[in-house]
């Protein structure tokens, strides 16, 4: 079954910074990958997702991710940081025909003004 | 874009009362929809996923008997915790899918119960 580890519980950067959060994966096969948004007392929002094609994908809020097979890896980035970008960060593993998702555990972004 | 709504929000019972838990797609008809609980800092874990019309699929170690899930139609699925206790306090989120695929789904706002 497919797993996903986020190494990183809280990640605190200052505003305008850039960002990145690690996703790693675990996966036999070609995985589809997606990173999903928390606020507080909130569900989740779809940031962005890859099911193949370029590995480079763009998503909303000016957030981009690459996924990289040799590492298995799906990072999360964004340029320049705003403080409404404080939140819970999710990265999921699902597989074609397969209702199986996972979830990391997530990465909480404290943002500095 | 495709909208979820949980009702309700939040939800205070005692001890051994039941709760139901509605889950409902606005403006698109979800064949499937599915039910997951997340823990205080800690992510979701899938608990069941519920067809429209049929019974639900419910996760290894999730007892159906204490987690009933109804999917009456295409916009509605109802989550009922059972004769409730403390332990079953958590965040409840249900999705909603019009493909009946997980990489389609749509998340409610979830659904804060504590049972005191």
């Amino acid at each position: 079954a497919q797993s996903v580890t986020q190494p990183d519980i809280h990640i605190t950067v200052s505003e305008g910074a850039s960002l990145e959060l690690r996703c790693n994966y675990s996966y036999g096969a070609t995985p589809y990958l997606f990173w999903y948004v928390q606020s507080p007392g909130q569900g989740l929002q779809l940031l962005l997702k890859y099911f193949s094609g370029d590995t480079l994908v763009q998503g909303i809020k000016g957030f981009e991710a690459e996924f990289k097979r040799s590492q298995s890896s799906f990072n999360l980035r964004k340029p320049s940081v705003h403080w409404s970008d404080a939140a819970e960060y999710f990265c999921a593993v699902g597989a074609k025909n397969n209702n199986d998702m996972r979830f990391g555990a997530g990465t909480r972004l404290t943002v500095k003004p | 874009g495709a909208v979820v709504s949980q009702h309700p929000s939040r939800v205070i019972c005692k001890s051994g009362t039941s709760v139901k838990i509605e889950c409902r797609s606005l403006d698109f008809q979800a064949t499937t929809m599915f039910w997951y609980r997340q823990f205080p800092k800690q992510s979701l874990m899938l608990m069941a996923t519920s067809n429209e019309g049929s019974k639900a699929t419910y996760e290894q170690g999730v007892e159906k008997d204490k987690f009933l899930i109804n999917h009456a139609s295409l916009t509605l699925s109802t989550l009922t915790v059972t004769s409730a206790h403390p332990e079953d306090s958590s965040f409840y989120i249900c999705s909603a899918a019009a493909g009946g695929r997980q990489e389609t789904q749509y998340f409610g706002p979830g659904t804060r119960l504590l049972v005191l």
